[in-house]
């Protein structure tokens, strides 16, 4: 079945730890996302991608970085995690303009 | 300025009773599309309902359907007939294009409401 995954799915690490958030999806889908969202608030686009080697910045500051070596992969890296870092992160991938957006399951980050 | 406005931060409704849940929006471009989701404590994001602008007829899909008032810019989500497991965080989203990236598209979500099915 299609769809797309997010590992791991709770995460507990300490300051200065450099981590990776892996996102794979089964679609082919050329547009990937990752969102940032605090409990019980909004979703913030913090990168995107529209295709193998393209990466671009969302509308909220992040620290983090992105990568899109294969279609199916988009991973997103803190080199140095701080507490402020303590957040869901969640990933989604889009098939074709006007299509459905498919979202990932999550990553709890806590940095102690 | 707020493209996704969700006014009620938290609503109680009690079992089996109907519910609307409001979402206003704000967009200069004349092909867009609204999305409702469902996020229960576990945290994933579940799709519930879409409106494409140029749609004739609000989208309907089970229990859910989605009052699109195009004048008005507001697209609610009523929910027929609540269930206990209808308690969870309800997002409304709306796509709209990148500018800086010209074919490309993104989605903007509202704050949410936190709603609460009593028994």
């Amino acid at each position: 079945e299609a769809d797309i995954y997010q590992t791991p799915r709770y995460l507990v690490i300490g300051t200065g730890k450099k981590i990776t958030l892996e996102c794979s999806q089964t679609m082919g889908h050329d547009k990937m996302y990752w969102y940032q969202q605090d409990p019980g608030m909004e979703l913030h686009l913090i990168h995107y991608s529209y295709g193998v080697n393209s990466t671009e910045k969302g509308d909220l500051s992040s620290e983090s970085t992105v990568s899109r070596i294969r279609t199916e992969h988009f991973p997103l890296t803190l080199e140095s995690a701080r507490p402020s870092h303590t957040s869901q992160y969640l990933c989604a991938s889009l098939g074709t303009a006007g299509g459905g957006y498919t979202f990932g399951s999550g990553t709890r980050l806590t940095v102690v | 300025a707020q493209k996704i406005t969700q006014t009620q931060p938290g609503m109680f409704v009690q079992e089996k009773e109907a519910v609307t849940l409001d979402c206003t929006y704000d967009t200069s471009d004349p092909s867009y599309g609204l999305f409702w989701y469902k996020q229960p404590s576990s945290g994933e994001m579940i799709f519930l309902i879409y409106q494409g602008s140029y749609d004739q007829q609000n989208a309907t899909e089970g229990r859910y359907s989605l009052n699109f008032q195009k004048a008005r810019k507001s697209a609610n989500l009523v929910i027929s007939a609540s269930q206990l497991g209808d308690s969870a965080m309800y997002f409304c989203a709306m796509r709209e294009a990148i500018i800086s990236n010209f074919g490309n598209e993104k989605l903007t979500f509202g704050t949410g409401t936190r709603l609460t099915i009593i028994p």
